[in-house]
C-alpha cells in the first residue's frame, strides 16, 4: 500500500517567488492536512482540506494557502516567499481523522 | 503560548532499560493524545494514541499513561531497543478527527539509545 507521497523533496527559492507543493494521499484517504516543521516553532497545523473543501486553518498569513482536487490530492501554495518561510512542510492523509499518516515532506529553503 | 510541552529536548537511556517520555498540556478541551516517532529526514510515524475516556493505552512496547487531572501523559518504552532512537512527539487534538486547530504538536524529545 502507497504511503503519503510529496513532491518534490528539496526546493530552494528566492524571496518574492512563490512556490507549490504536491501532496498524494494514501488511496481512500479524503482528508489531507498541511503542518509546517521550523527548529524554531517545531510543528505548526496549517490548515486541512477533505472533500475538495478547507476543513480548518492554523494561524498562518493568507500568503499560505491550498487546494484539493476530486482524487484527493492536494497542493500548498505560499506566495512572496520570507526568509522565514524556510521550512519541512508536511502533508499527512487520513481517511477517518482518527490516524494521520505523515509523508516525507518537503524541504523548502528561501534564500 | 505552548499548549503541548514536552520538556525534556533530550534523553538517553541504556539498551533494554525503561525509556519514559513525558508530555504535558494546558487545553482542557484536548481530549485525544498521540505520540509519533520522527527520524531525520522522513516524516512522523504514528506510534500509539489515547483518548481521554482511557487512562492507558498498550501497544506491544510501548504503553502510553494518561494523567487528566494533572495534564500529563507518558510514553513509556519497554525494553528500549537502538532502533528506537529518534525523535519522539507528543500531539493533542480536540476530539479525535484533529479538531478545528489540527493536531497541536509538542516540540520533541530526542531518545538516544545507548548500547
Amino acid at each position: 500500500k502507497a504511503g503519503v507521497t510529496q513532491t518534490p523533496r528539496y526546493l530552494i527559492k528566492t524571496r518574492g517567488q512563490q512556490v507549490t507543493l504536491s501532496c498524494s494521499p494514501i488511496s481512500g484517504h479524503r482528508s489531507v492536512s498541511w503542518y509546517q516543521q521550523t527548529p524554531g516553532q517545531g510543528l505548526q497545523f496549517l490548515f486541512e482540506y477533505f472533500s475538495e473543501t478547507q476543513r480548518n486553518k492554523g494561524n498562518f498569513p493568507g500568503r499560505f494557502s491550498g487546494r484539493q482536487f476530486s482524487n484527493s490530492r492536494s497542493e500548498m501554495n505560499v506566495s512572496t516567499l520570507e526568509l522565514g518561510d524556510s521550512a519541512l512542510y508536511l502533508c499527512a492523509s487520513s481517511r477517518d481523522r482518527a490516524g494521520y499518516t505523515f509523508g516525507s515532506g518537503t524541504r523548502l529553503t528561501v534564500v | 503560548d505552548q499548549q503541548v510541552k514536552q520538556n525534556s529536548p533530550s534523553l538517553s537511556v541504556q539498551e533494554g532499560r525503561i525509556s519514559i517520555l513525558n508530555c504535558d498540556y494546558t487545553n482542557s478541551m484536548f481530549d485525544y493524545f498521540l505520540w509519533y516517532k520522527k527520524y531525520p529526514a522522513e516524516g512522523p510515524t504514528f506510534l500509539i494514541s489515547i483518548s481521554s475516556i482511557k487512562d492507558k493505552n498498550e501497544d506491544g512496547r510501548f504503553t502510553v499513561f494518561l494523567n487528566k487531572s494533572a495534564k500529563h501523559l507518558s510514553l513509556h518504552i519497554v525494553p528500549s531497543q537502538p532502533g528506537d532512537s529518534a525523535v519522539y512527539f507528543c500531539a493533542a487534538s480536540v476530539s479525535a478527527g484533529g479538531g478545528a486547530d489540527g493536531l497541536t504538536f509538542g516540540k520533541g524529545t530526542h531518545l538516544i539509545i545507548q548500547p
